[in-house]
């Protein structure tokens, strides 16, 4: 069983700090994707991760994969309410898999 | 473009009671998943449809659990008879294909009393 292990599981901080959350793993995955989840909805795509060492940036976020394509992080840059939710990181293509193996996710809370 | 449709939103139901859900995909999403997500974790893949054909059903409790997907378009999930450990909100997904992004439908809350 591919395990994602994602981290802090919780984290609630104030408008305008920075944060980074981790997707940690001892399997390596062909490409890696980062969803997040609003109460009520299913998870929406933010980004997709492909080549070690890979950075992506999509506004205030910033997204790394590992160089061994094990790991992965996310950095917010002054985080507004608008980000609070549910950030679930999954790998694709683990152990001969194209399936999508979650993690548990990272519960964000901006507060005012 | 219509995302992917779930209904119904809520349902309760008491244990060892049948309850279905029904998801329709994004047009042309050759490719349907069936997801359950209980609280606090994320979502696990029960089963994925590459068209009307099965291609992975290896999570799915089949004591219990059965999915189809007639004509290769919308699709149906049944649980019977449910447990209180099926609490939990079961997501539908559609993809174009087998690989890349998956489209998520806003899911069905199951409570199990």
């Amino acid at each position: 069983t591919q395990l994602l292990e994602q981290s802090p599981q919780f984290l609630s901080i104030q408008e305008g700090e920075n944060l980074t959350v981790y997707c940690n793993s001892s399997s390596v995955f062909s490409s890696l994707q980062w969803y997040r989840q609003e109460p009520g909805e299913g998870p929406v795509l933010l980004v997709t991760v492909v080549t070690g060492g890979e950075v992506k940036k999509l506004k205030r976020l910033t997204f790394q994969f590992g160089d061994a394509r094990k790991d992965s992080s996310l950095h917010i840059t002054a985080a507004q309410p608008g980000d609070t939710g549910l950030y679930l990181c999954a790998g694709e293509g683990g152990a001969g898999s194209y399936q999508l193996t979650f993690g548990k996710g990272t519960k964000l809370s901006v507060i005012p | 473009e219509a995302g992917v449709a779930q209904s119904p939103r809520y349902k309760i139901i008491e244990k060892r009671q049948s309850v279905a859900f029904w998801c329709n995909p994004i047009s042309g999403h050759a490719t349907l998943y069936w997801y359950q997500q209980i609280l606090g974790q994320g979502p696990k893949l029960l089963i994925q449809f590459q068209n009307n054909g099965v291609v992975d059903d290896s999570q799915l409790p089949k004591d219990r659990f059965s999915a189809e997907r007639l004509k290769g378009v919308d699709s149906t999930l049944k649980i019977q008879p449910a447990k209180l450990e099926d609490s939990a909100v079961y997501l539908c997904a559609s993809s174009p294909s087998g690989l890349g992004e998956q489209y998520f439908g806003p899911g069905t809350r199951l409570t199990v009393t």
